[in-house]
């Protein structure tokens, strides 16, 4: 059973490009977060999704963020017009049911130049 | 949400009992208490859960007081590999409380010989 997958590992854009994160959850697992991590931060809550459902997008920003979880395929998170402050690593957690334990995937460090 | 606080970092030496406690003042009656471990690079892996008196699995122990205003990772005999950030987290990831886990800064925890 393979664990939550996250691609790419290392994603380079320049300013005003557009940046796609791909999370496939481990099987089974139809509740995604994505996270965000600054260097020496905690991981910053952004969304919470069920399959081709957003139910808490209150730790996302308003503009440029945006994420899915089709109903079939990864959850995909997408930035547009990146800036510089992106910069960051984004973690993926799927879970089976609410209140079970987060598995995360190995993460997108994403860097804008 | 419950806001958690922990220490900022510990040290250990190899094969010390490592205590690490968690404030969580505000916790609800639906709240549980998790651990997670992460080393550089890597996305947070789940260490223990409880919700009240004394959890204890494979790797760790988890001590709750009878209030739940707080909470003891115990980490037996610790090793090098241990080395790592520890992150004390609350919630009830249900629609009582809201989906938003946000994890702390946490406590990054050092092990020497």
């Amino acid at each position: 059973n393979a664990g939550v997958m996250q691609n790419p590992r290392h994603l380079v854009r320049r300013r005003g490009q557009e940046a796609r994160l791909r999370c496939s959850p481990m099987k089974g697992h139809s509740h995604v977060y994505w996270y965000r991590q600054l260097p020496e931060e905690g991981l910053k809550f952004m969304v919470y999704l069920q399959k081709e459902n957003i139910i808490d997008e209150s730790g996302m920003p308003k503009e440029r963020f945006s994420a899915e979880f089709p109903k079939e395929g990864p959850s995909i998170l997408r930035i547009q017009q990146v800036v510089r402050g992106d910069s960051a690593a984004y973690f993926c957690a799927s879970l089976r049911r609410l209140n079970e334990k987060l598995f995360f995937g190995s993460g997108t460090q994403l860097s804008v130049l | 949400l419950a806001k958690t606080t922990q220490p900022i970092s510990m040290d250990s030496y190899e094969g010390q009992e490592v205590n690490i406690t968690c404030s969580h003042n505000n916790i609800a009656t639906n709240d549980y208490i998790t651990w997670y471990q992460q080393f550089p690079s890597q996305g947070p892996r789940f260490i223990i859960q409880g919700y009240k008196t004394k959890v204890t699995n494979e790797v760790a122990s988890l001590f709750i007081p009878a209030d739940r205003k707080s909470s003891t990772l115990s980490l037996p005999r610790v090793s090098l590999s241990d080395t790592a950030v520890y992150y004390c987290l609350v919630g009830d990831n249900g629609s009582n409380s809201g989906y938003a886990l946000n994890f702390g800064k946490g406590t990054s925890l050092l092990v020497t010989p």
